[in-house]
């Protein structure tokens, strides 16, 4: 079966950088588009990125132009997220997401890892 | 940017209830809508996609309809397992963006 498990969060300073990864398992990686999603606490949920299944195609929310880049190895079948210059409003619980085979036009995120918090604070 | 608007941010109803739960979109997305359901401290699953499309595995108690600006998300015969928060999300245009959340609770 499908599973996504990220790891990598943790407390960081501002203006410090951290990496996330989410390794993948139970499907043809290299198949899907990929995406990052996350939740501040207690609040609703943001896309942050997605990358294509080749790596080439890559989109981001504006907040996170120039400090985020969503990377991908297809042959480790893991995707990640570089997350330079945090700030404050970074805080968030980060969810890999797969998105899933429903037509050009369609984005559907069909599975989700559990997620990993990053804290940005002094 | 598209907005997303649900509604009620909140609601409280008895098993067996009928809930429903509404989004409007800021412009036309066409069905490009999907909705998700995120109990405490999990992470989010995905119920309905092209609006009204079930997901496979997804039980049929959950249903959606509406194009262009607005939505609606049905929970027939509401079940205890049913308490969680629900998410709009469009994919019409970047970024996608998610509406606020509808938390549903049990009266």
């Amino acid at each position: 079966q499908v599973h996504l498990v990220e790891s990598g969060g943790g407390l960081v300073k501002p203006g410090g950088s951290l990496r996330l990864s989410c390794a993948a398992s139970g499907f043809t990686f290299s198949d899907y588009y990929m995406s990052w999603i996350r939740q501040a606490p207690g609040k609703g949920l943001e896309w942050v990125s997605y990358i294509s299944s080749s790596g080439l195609n890559i989109h981001y929310v504006d907040s996170v132009k120039g400090r985020f880049t969503i990377s991908r190895d297809n042959a480790k079948n893991s995707l990640y997220l570089q997350m330079n210059s945090l700030r404050a409003e970074d805080t968030a619980v980060y969810y890999c997401a797969r998105v899933g085979h429903c037509g050009d036009d369609c984005t559907k995120f069909d599975y989700w890892g559990q997620g990993t918090l990053v804290t940005v604070s002094s | 940017d598209i907005q997303m608007t649900q509604s009620p941010s909140s609601l409280s109803a008895s098993v067996g209830d009928r809930v429903t739960i509404a989004c409007q979109a800021s412009q036309d997305i066409s069905n490009y809508l999907s909705w998700y359901q995120q109990k405490p401290g999990k992470a989010p699953k995905l119920l309905i996609y092209g609006a009204s499309n079930l997901e496979t595995g997804v039980p049929s108690r959950f249903t959606g309809s509406g194009s262009g600006t607005d939505f609606i998300f049905i929970i027939s015969s509401l079940q205890p397992e049913d308490i969680a928060s629900y998410y709009c999300q469009q994919y019409d245009n970047l970024p996608l963006t998610f509406g606020g959340g509808t938390k549903v609770e049990m009266k």
